[in-house]
This record gives structure tokens, C-alpha cells and sequence, in this order.
């Protein structure tokens, strides 16, 4: 039972556009949703995290939607760069930080010049 | 910030040997270390939980005595892969939550790239 549903599989956006990065969980026990950020052969690195009693979470470029009701969250990357070319992956947490991360299956974007 | 080191970056063994990876938390205490997994162009898939001093909680189907971790010290976990096989061959992550730490944050190692031939 996939836990944490995220799409697109791949997204390609232009240099500057907005990228969208969608997930869905099932769990309402989840109390924690970080994003990471992996490049190739790398592990993962934190780029944002929320709660779920807050609704919208900016930090520079990277901004999280989150839709408790709908159990569903976003990653937008504002004034997308080439170097934001990566896989991206969602995540949640139960237990409060005694459990590990459930991640979505991930997103390979790519910013075109 | 806080830093976890990873060794080895990678690793080429033989089938049927024994493979050791490190985790070292370098700046922080590491209370709780888990151990990820992940195929190519897949997911991470959590193998196991540790805490410091106790034995290791193994999620559904990860066999124990297979993948054998340590977590002796409140700086330092060990997966040790017994008896390697091909299909054995992936990429592990370890990633460790801190002692007493603010906020939710769980710091990853950088992985090693695990290939049995």
C-alpha cells in the first residue's frame, strides 16, 4: 500500500517558469511533510517542511500548499533554474519523530535554459 | 548544521562476502538512525529503525539476519550486509534524528552505492 502518492513522475519547465510537484497521503496519523531535494548519487537534502496546521509555508523559492482536508500537498519552485534540475520526493511522518520517513516515489524535474 | 558521514561512497564486493557501511553523526548526537534503501530511479524505501543501545526495529519483509545494524554509540550506526548476493546490489542511506534537537529535521547521510558481482 503506497501511503504517500506523488505526481508527476517527470516534469519539464522552462528556465523562470513555476514547477508544481503534487502529493497525496492516506495516513492522518502523519504529522510531519518534508520535501528533499536528491541529485544523482547523492542522498537526499531538506529543502521544506510543514505541519499540518498550517496551510502554506514560503522559504525563498520553495513554497509548500497544504490541504488538510483534501490530505493533499505541494511543492511549487518559483523562478525554476537549471540548477533546480533534480528528483524531487515527498515525504511523511507518524509518531512524532520516533518513525521514519514514508517518501513518494519521487519526481525528476528538469528546467530547461 | 548538522552533518552525518557516510563511508564507503561506494563499494564493489563479491557474492557471498560481507559488506560493513558507516554512519557517523559528526557534529550532534544521533538518538535514533535510520537505514534506507533505494533502487534505481526508485523511491527510498525504509529498512530499519535504531535506537542508541537497543536493538534495531526491521520494517515488514527486511530480513534481520541479513542486514545486521549496530547503533553502539550515540555517534555511530553500522549496516553490515551478510552474505551479499546481486540482487543486494542498491544504493543505502542512512539518515539520523538528533538528541534533543529543535524542530522535525533528520539528516541524511550522502549513501553508498552497493554492487555485488
Amino acid at each position: 500500500q503506497q501511503q504517500v502518492k506523488q505526481s508527476p513522475q517527470s516534469l519539464i519547465v522552462q528556465k523562470g517558469g513555476i514547477s508544481i510537484i503534487n502529493c497525496a497521503y492516506e495516513n492522518t496519523a502523519f504529522d510531519y511533510f518534508p520535501w528533499y531535494q536528491q541529485f544523482p548519487g547523492k542522498g537526499p537534502a531538506l529543502l521544506i517542511a510543514i505541519r499540518p496546521d498550517v496551510s502554506e509555508k514560503k522559504e525563498g523559492r520553495f513554497t509548500i500548499s497544504f490541504n488538510k482536508s483534501a490530505k493533499q500537498f505541494s511543492l511549487h519552485i518559483m523562478d525554476s533554474q537549471p540548477g533546480d534540475s533534480a528528483t524531487y520526493f515527498c515525504a511523511a511522518r507518524t509518531g512524532g519523530g520516533a518513525d521514519g520517513l514514508t517518501f513518494g516515489k519521487g519526481t525528476h524535474l528538469i528546467i530547461q535554459p | 548544521g548538522a552533518v552525518v558521514s557516510q563511508h564507503p561512497s561506494w563499494v564493489i564486493c563479491k557474492s557471498g562476502t560481507s559488506v560493513k557501511i558507516e554512519c557517523r553523526s559528526l557534529d550532534f548526537q544521533a538518538t535514533t538512525m535510520f537505514w534506507y534503501r533505494q533502487f534505481p530511479k526508485q523511491s527510498l524505501m525504509l529498512m530499519a529503525t535504531s535506537n542508541e543501545g537497543s536493538k534495531a526495529t526491521y520494517e515488514q519483509g527486511v530480513e534481520k539476519d541479513k542486514f545486521l545494524i549496530n547503533h553502539a554509540s550515540l555517534t555511530l550506526s553500522t549496516l553490515t550486509v551478510t552474505s551479499a548476493h546481486p540482487e543486494d546490489s542498491s544504493f543505502y542511506i542512512c539518515s539520523a534524528r538528533a538528541r534533543d534537537r529543535v524542530g522535525d529535521g533528520y539528516t541524511f547521510g550522502s549513501g553508498t552505492r552497493l554492487t555485488v558481482v
